[in-house]
């Protein structure tokens, strides 16, 4: 397809297990990006690549979570020992060049929800 | 990053303009300004963004105050899919465009 696609769209776990989130970025985009969006709230930033070298990773919110993008392709993201506190809506989104006039384009997003 | 300040949330006709402002006193010369919206669950969808000049695409238009201490997004012609939550957001010249998200503003185009 031509957008940003994401998998699984609903992924539901127990506490402790680990989850790994696939962001498949549109095609020749150079960087890409993860969002988490609680209910009612605005995207919160992650960590971003380009191509393959990861960026910035400010936004990951403890040693738990960790992105690779080994090919500067499709990119996962992983929650070890998930806690009930990780459920979320976790977003992707590519843009064509690393550049503040290069816009973002989202995924649908997973949904994420740990029991 | 400059901080933006959006109104909660606006009601407009369906038919009529949807003006949108945001407030960006903050900004510096290097920073662009973003427009997104999000329609229910969807992921955001880009709708506009700019430096100085005021833009115009086939979703809206964008008023850049001369001192860019303010914009307005315009919807031209609102209808009822347009409800959504619109956000304003600055993005820094040169550097990585990581958007940071605000709490935006909830548009609900009434019939």
């Amino acid at each position: 397809g031509a957008g940003v696609s994401q998998s699984p769209r609903y992924k539901v776990t127990k506490r402790g297990q680990d989850v790994a989130l696939r962001c498949d970025p549109i095609s020749g985009h150079v960087s890409l990006y993860w969002y988490r969006q609680a209910l009612g709230q605005g995207p919160e930033f992650l960590t971003y690549f380009n191509y393959e070298a990861q960026q910035d990773k400010s936004g990951l919110p403890n040693d738990r979570f960790s992105a690779e993008r080994p090919e500067g392709s499709i990119s996962t993201l992983t929650i070890q020992r998930t806690e009930q506190r990780d459920s979320a809506m976790y977003r992707c989104a590519s843009s064509r060049r690393d550049s503040a006039n290069s816009p973002l384009h989202f995924g649908n997003g997973t949904r994420l929800t740990v029991t | 990053d400059a901080k933006t300040t959006q109104p909660t949330s606006m009601d407009c006709a369906e038919g009529r303009a949807a003006n949108l402002p945001c407030n960006h006193s903050t900004i510096s010369g290097n920073e662009y300004v973003y427009w997104y919206r999000q329609i229910h669950s969807q992921g955001p969808q880009y709708i506009i963004h700019g430096l100085k000049n005021n833009e115009t695409n086939e979703m809206a238009s964008l008023i850049i105050t001369e001192d860019r201490k303010s914009s307005t997004l315009i919807l031209p012609h609102a209808t009822l899919r347009d409800t959504a939550v619109y956000y304003c957001i600055v993005s820094a010249r040169g550097a990585t465009n990581k958007l940071i998200f605000g709490t935006g503003t909830l548009l609900a185009v009434q019939p």
